[in-house]
């Protein structure tokens, strides 16, 4: 595939405390995404960066959740405090040429 | 206004059959794509096909073709003969804008299961 690495695959963390979930993409791309899917909402996307620059970030649900792209080789979405509610499974993705890539995603549990 | 509706959330087919996946799309940009994903039930989103507003044959990908009607707005997948590992939840999407600037909408996606 077009190479998006996400970590950790899994996370099964507690109510309240910090999670942090990372993205390394392919060299070359245009756009960074980072989606939340969960059943009852489906694929929501929550920010996107171009040239390492937010956007949009209008999908973010509060300030709870931050994300951050210090160069096109590495992005992180935080997210303190975690709640139940949070528990999804996070994709990052990137254009390259016309067409979205997915990483395999982070699938978070807070308990 | 949905941008992508796909209306069927839960199909079946027989294997070696053809499956049709509905697919309508709205938009007022001349300059669009339009993207099929396969999510298989460990998750990831794998590309499959990608048509370009301009592209005036349907896009076709080995087994998939999507066939693409412009003018009723609709983008539907067709998978042929069909195979167990077909089953999986596909989604539709559709990339607006120009150069680096891109939205991407996706549908609510359709659960496909392929029945021996």
């Amino acid at each position: 595939d077009a190479g998006v690495i996400q970590s950790p695959r899994h996370e099964v963390t507690e109510m309240g405390q910090e999670v942090t979930l990372r993205c390394k993409p392919i060299s070359g791309h245009n756009s960074l995404f980072w989606y939340r899917q969960t059943m009852m909402r489906g694929l929501e996307l929550l920010i996107y960066f171009n040239n390492n620059v937010p956007i949009d970030d209008s999908g973010m649900p509060e300030d709870r959740f931050s994300a951050k792209m210090p160069n096109a080789s590495f992005s992180t979405l935080k997210i303190q405090p975690s709640e139940p509610r949070d528990s999804a499974v996070y994709f990052c993705a990137i254009t390259y040429g016309n067409t979205i890539y997915f990483g395999e995603g982070s699938w978070l549990t807070v308990v | 206004a949905q941008k992508i509706t796909q209306t069927q959330p839960g199909m079946f087919v027989q294997e070696k059959e053809a499956v049709t996946l509905d697919c309508t799309y709205d938009t007022s940009d001349q300059s669009y794509g339009l993207f099929w994903y396969k999510q298989p039930s460990s998750g990831e989103m794998i590309f499959l096909i990608y048509q370009g507003s301009y592209d005036e044959q349907n896009a076709t990908e080995g087994r998939y073709s999507l066939n693409f009607q412009k003018a009723r707005k609709s983008a539907n997948l067709v998978i042929s003969a069909s195979q167990l590992g077909d089953s999986a939840m596909y989604f539709c999407a559709m990339r607006e804008g120009l150069g680096n600037f891109n939205k991407f909408y996706f549908g609510s996606g359709t659960k496909l299961n392929v029945k021996p």
